[in-house]
């Protein structure tokens, strides 16, 4: 079975753009979640996202938005790039949340 | 603040050492699971434990869950490097939803 995978590995974004992260689920799982990993904070839970409506969401601006589609496809959208926006990002798919995949990321670097 | 504290966050001992790891949370969580993650890729899970005192063994790894369920223990014996990496405890509550802790970069020399 196919894990999850993440696109782009690596990204480079300057202050002010936006960005959109994409990542394919393990076909058949229903939920999908976002975390932003850092040095600093750790793993931290961005939103998650069943059947393609948002089930929960955590501490974060608005700037930061997610989408999920019908092809075991999703988005995650961070508007209006700040420094403190660089980081791992990462999704997770699951059948039910209590068994998460991760995917290897997306990292971002904003100049 | 972290919900769940982890300790140490380093930790650098030679093959064939012991080890523990903690994670600790004034907050009861319905089941805590715990992660390796490696360089360039997303945390794997290693186990899940839901009862509290529930003891779970993968090979040379032992987890505890506390009695209260607010806090767990990974315990190693006889580190290897391929034990190498970060390991992260999380702890899901009500709304499903995951809560990690600042995780314990662990380095094993040969």
């Amino acid at each position: 079975k196919a894990g999850v995978t993440q696109t782009p590995r690596y990204l480079i974004k300057t202050r002010g753009q936006q960005v959109t992260l994409s990542c394919s689920s393990i076909s058949g799982h229903r939920s999908v979640s976002w975390y932003q990993q850092t040095p600093g904070q750790g793993l931290q839970f961005l939103f998650e996202y069943f059947s393609e409506t948002q089930r929960n969401k955590g501490n974060f601006p608005g700037r930061f938005s997610g989408r999920q589609f019908s092809n075991s496809r999703s988005e995650m959208n961070v508007s209006t790039l700040e420094l403190g926006d660089s980081a791992l990002y990462l999704c997770a798919s699951s059948w039910y949340q209590e068994t998460q995949y991760f995917g290897p990321g997306t990292r971002l670097l904003v100049l | 603040t972290q919900l769940l504290e982890q300790s140490p966050q380093f930790l650098s001992i030679q093959e064939g050492e012991n080890l523990t790891v903690y994670c600790n949370s004034s907050s009861v969580f319905s089941s805590l699971q715990w992660y390796r993650q490696e360089p360039g890729e997303g945390p794997v899970l290693l186990v899940t434990v839901v009862t509290g005192g529930e003891v779970k063994k993968l090979k040379r790894l032992t987890f505890q869950f506390g009695d209260a369920r607010k806090d767990s223990s990974l315990h190693i014996t006889a580190a290897q490097p391929g034990d190498t990496g970060l390991y992260l405890c999380a702890g899901i509550q009500g709304a499903q939803k995951l809560v990690f802790g600042q995780g314990t970069r662990l380095t094993i020399n040969p």
